[in-house]
């Protein structure tokens, strides 16, 4: 069955001090992982899709990384802005018709 | 990137009525999703909005509870059908055009 499980669930920071998050997937044939961010009261905003082993992307103070099992999110001396919850999703070959949604990590970055 | 609107934003409805959730996309997506998301919790996909045709509904959701609509390939309803406390989360409406999905901001729905 395919599957998504992130960790960890919470993770609390000093502003810049660096960290990753992880997202493990199981799925038949990867067509795409994704990254999304969730403020609390609004839908996830898009981040990073990656489509192969190797791949990286970077945006700002996050760089997203994937493996054949699993996909890094790097956070690079985060500020309190950073503070969100980070979603990871994945789309399987055979049925790129849906998005299978890990739990989440809940990021709190303090001053 | 797609912009997706969503309306209402929020709304505190009473238990045994129904509400319609409306989503328009700014420009065509391949697919339109529905999901939910109950406090704290990740997203659970309700269905798939189908252009002219029958969404395509999640184990566990149904057509009479979640009456979907999609008469075009930028606007999808959802409506709540017959509400309970049960039902109160956040409603997000998402287009695909086959490397990302989009999301809209959401539906808080209240049921008392």
């Amino acid at each position: 069955e395919d599957q998504v499980t992130q960790s960890p669930e919470a993770l609390r920071l000093q502003e810049g001090e660096s960290s990753s998050l992880n997202c493990s997937y199981t799925v038949s044939g990867l067509r795409g992982l994704f990254w999304y961010r969730q403020d609390p009261g609004k839908g996830p905003e898009f981040l990073f899709t990656l489509y192969s082993a190797g791949e990286e992307k970077e945006k700002e103070r996050l760089k997203a990384t994937l493996t054949k099992k699993e996909s890094f999110l790097h956070i690079t001396a985060p500020k309190p802005e950073d503070s969100a919850t980070y979603l990871c999703a994945v789309q399987a070959v055979d049925n790129f018709n849906k998005f299978y949604f890990g739990s989440g990590t809940k990021l709190n970055v303090k001053p | 990137s797609a912009v997706i609107s969503q309306k209402p934003s929020r709304d505190i409805c009473q238990r045994g009525t129904s509400l319609t959730i409306q989503c328009q996309v700014d420009s065509q997506v391949t697919m339109m999703f529905w999901y939910r998301q109950q406090p704290g919790q990740s997203l659970t996909l309700i269905a798939t909005a189908n252009q002219g045709s029958e969404a395509t509904y999640e184990s566990g959701f149904v057509i009479d509870k979640f009456p979907i609509s999609r008469p075009n390939l930028t606007f999808s309803t959802l409506t709540v059908s017959n509400m309970s406390p049960e039902d109160s989360s956040i409603y997000l409406c998402s287009g695909d055009r086959g490397r990302e999905a989009f999301f809209g901001q959401g539906t808080r729905l209240t049921v008392v």
